[in-house]
């Protein structure tokens, strides 16, 4: 079982609409950290976080810890096709990052 | 500032050839090094880690292995490849409490 599920696996959409994307977990967590992949290339960090409860906004994008620490969200506002790619959810635990099953976004113009 | 290499880029080895991937790190000292392995679109599983020269941790039992000879120095090999290693492969470093950062990937494709 994974540690960290991510929903929904894939999810397309119009530019201009809003969506929501979500990690869930069974475990409690200190941090809760969201990349984005591009094909061919290496995940890039968006942000972290890290007190329950806590919201981060990055532009269009805010980011949601559940106030239990178990569960985090994406939200993404008026899409734009360059917000297309794979999005990671992933925790640190003991010396390494485990990463949840991503959520594959694309934004159709 | 940090920075992380990976090559080479893109790979198309034969069945049963032998592997090896380098990840090297500037700018930091005594860096956690990771080797993940990615499928189509999914996400990320962890290989090996490791958390100083000669220390290697490894995650799931497979055909690959790892070492690291320098500090900031991670090599991923295979003595003979399967078609089932083909992937998409990252290293990454990170510091103690520092989210890792990651290499471009090495596309790797056994035919």
């Amino acid at each position: 079982t994974q540690l960290l599920e991510q929903s929904p696996q894939f999810l397309s959409i119009q530019e201009g609409e809003n969506l929501t994307v979500y990690c869930n977990s069974s475990s409690v967590f200190s941090s809760l950290q969201w990349y984005r992949q591009e094909p061919g290339e290496g995940p890039v960090l968006l942000v972290t976080v890290v007190t329950g409860g806590e919201v981060k906004k990055l532009k269009r994008l805010t980011f949601q810890f559940g106030d239990a620490r178990k569960d985090s969200s994406l939200h993404i506002t008026a899409a734009q096709p360059g917000d297309t790619g794979l999005y990671l959810c992933a925790i640190q635990g003991a010396q390494k990052l485990v990463f949840g099953q991503g959520t594959r976004l694309t934004i159709n113009p | 500032s940090q920075t992380i290499h990976q090559w080479p880029a893109t790979l198309v080895q034969p069945v049963g050839s032998p592997l090896s991937l380098e990840c090297t790190v500037e700018g930091t000292s005594n860096p956690n090094l990771y080797w993940y392995r990615q499928a189509a679109g999914r996400g990320l599983q962890l290989l090996f880690y490791s958390v100083g020269i000669g220390q290697i941790s490894s995650e799931v039992p497979q055909n690959l292995s790892a070492s690291r000879p320098q500090d900031r120095q991670f090599i991923l090999s295979s003595k003979k490849l399967l078609l089932s290693d083909s992937g998409f492969y990252l290293c990454a470093w990170s510091e103690w409490g520092i989210t890792p950062f990651f290499g471009q990937g090495t596309r790797l494709t056994v035919v």
